[in-house]
């Protein structure tokens, strides 16, 4: 079963900022937060990961509360492009079967 | 570099026949993964191989789903029987560490084999 509760769907203004959250109350000590999105028709792509401090690279950010139990990706100015499924994830540090559990995503919709 | 090819883009199949897809991870990664994904809904896991060893096959739906690696690169799912609920997108990621090092390595996936089933 996914371990996280995100919105359904999401829309926003091209050039906005795009904020997804996403809840992960029962989140252990030994677990990442992990994010992919999926564009249509295409394989999921990874966004970004982190532990417990805040993290950033080219394509977002993303913030995790203090306590951990919940976590928000942002995209800086969205464009068209990044129309798509997001994905947010929660995976165990060390993981015998490695796989990643997709629940049903947020389906942001980036308007012109 | 190339990323995770799979073929064929799209398959059409009548009901009962068996149907292989074919998976190329990105090369070196020992790590193979096969997912099925319904529409409208996230992946699902179906099966995973450290280079040709399938460790984890506790995704797989039925016995009528079969997949192997025998040279620890290329992998193909086979479906034998195919059913209308076989009808899905069938997804194989890939990545370069083993499990028992720390996973902060992420997957990366193909586009994916449109299976229908007719």
């Amino acid at each position: 079963d996914a371990k996280t509760t995100q919105p359904p769907s999401m829309d926003c203004a091209e050039g906005r900022a795009a904020n997804l959250p996403c809840n992960h109350s029962t989140i252990s000590g030994n677990e990442y937060v992990y994010w992919y999105r999926q564009i249509h028709s295409q394989g999921p792509q990874y966004i970004i990961h982190g532990l417990k401090n805040n993290e950033t690279n080219e394509m977002a950010s993303l913030i995790i509360t203090e306590d951990r139990k919940s976590s928000t990706l942002i995209l800086p100015h969205a464009t068209l492009r990044d129309t798509a499924v997001y994905y947010c994830i929660v995976r165990p540090r060390m993981d015998s079967s490695y796989k990643l559990i997709f629940g049903s995503g947020t389906r942001l919709l980036v308007r012109p | 570099g190339a990323g995770v090819s799979q073929s064929p883009r799209y398959k059409v199949a009548k009901r009962g026949q068996d149907v292989a897809l074919r998976c190329d991870p990105i090369s070196g990664h020992v790590s193979l993964f096969w997912y099925q994904q319904a529409l409208g809904q996230g992946p699902e896991f179906l099966t995973y191989f450290q280079n040709e060893a399938q460790l984890d096959k506790s995704g797989l739906p039925s016995d009528r789903f079969f997949a192997e690696r025998p040279e620890g690169s290329v992998s193909t799912l086979k479906i034998q029987r195919t059913q209308q609920e076989d009808s899905a997108v069938y997804l194989c990621a890939s990545t370069k560490r083993q499990p028992t090092e720390t996973n902060n390595s992420p997957l990366h996936f193909g586009n994916g084999t449109r299976l229908t089933v007719t």
